[in-house]
């Protein structure tokens, strides 16, 4: 089953702007992650909630996460061209099920135009 | 300190040929982890060395991948015969903590197949 289903597809606003893009998911999991893709280069680890957290913060993001709705939100504040790039959101399951592998999402394009 | 390098940053190969790709994780993260995107789809694992040892190969595709890490530094992914369907863009990442932690993700490598 697909895990880690991000929402929207692809988001453009204006600078100054608050983004937010949503993550659903399937499984129980041990935490979620939040991963940024500039154009050509690699992951960048943004910020993780743990499944007993329902809120994080971290500069400009904010990070919600809904255990029993199995999904989670992350809020760009203050948007700038820099923050232009793909989002994905990635689930950690349960350790118990003796994996540590993250699950992505296919992520969000957000573009915010200056 | 130094990320995760990967090697090469782009490849291009014809079909049935051999490509080995190497990933230098950051000195002292035991945990290693191989992600692939194939066009369009999601980055999906493929596996996780704890040190020299694998503790997670489920996402392995085929024998025709290979994933070695002699001694618990570096580590190689060899694709043998390669086939069309394996290009993509190939990531690895480290964490010195496996699932509870960020993971720091290396720029990848872009491999084509033709």
């Amino acid at each position: 089953s697909q895990q880690g289903e991000e929402d929207p597809q692809a988001l453009s606003i204006q600078e100054g702007e608050n983004a937010t893009m949503n993550c659903s998911y399937k499984t129980s999991i041990n935490n979620l992650q939040w991963y940024r893709q500039n154009s050509g280069r690699g992951l960048v680890h943004l910020i993780l909630i743990r499944s007993n957290e329902r809120e994080k913060h971290s500069g400009r993001l904010r990070v919600t996460l809904d255990t029993s709705k199995k999904s989670s939100s992350l809020l760009i504040t203050a948007s700038r061209a820099a923050d232009t790039a793909s989002y994905f959101c990635a689930t950690v399951r349960d350790p118990g099920a003796g994996s540590y592998q993250l699950t992505f999402g296919k992520g969000t394009k957000l573009s915010v135009i200056p | 300190e130094a990320g995760v390098t990967q090697f090469p940053s782009h490849s291009v190969i014809e079909k049935g040929q051999t490509v080995t790709l190497r990933c230098d994780p950051i000195s002292g993260h035991d945990n290693l982890y191989w992600y692939r995107r194939v066009m369009g789809k999601e980055i999906k694992f493929l596996l996780h060395f704890v040190k020299e040892s694998k503790q997670d190969e489920s996402g392995m595709p085929n024998n025709r991948f290979l994933a070695e890490r002699t001694g618990g530094t570096y580590s190689t992914l060899k694709v043998q015969p390669a086939e069309l369907e394996d290009s993509g863009v190939y990531f690895c990442a480290s964490s010195q903590v496996p699932g509870g932690g960020g993971y720091t993700f290396g720029s990848g490598t872009r491999l084509t197949v033709v």
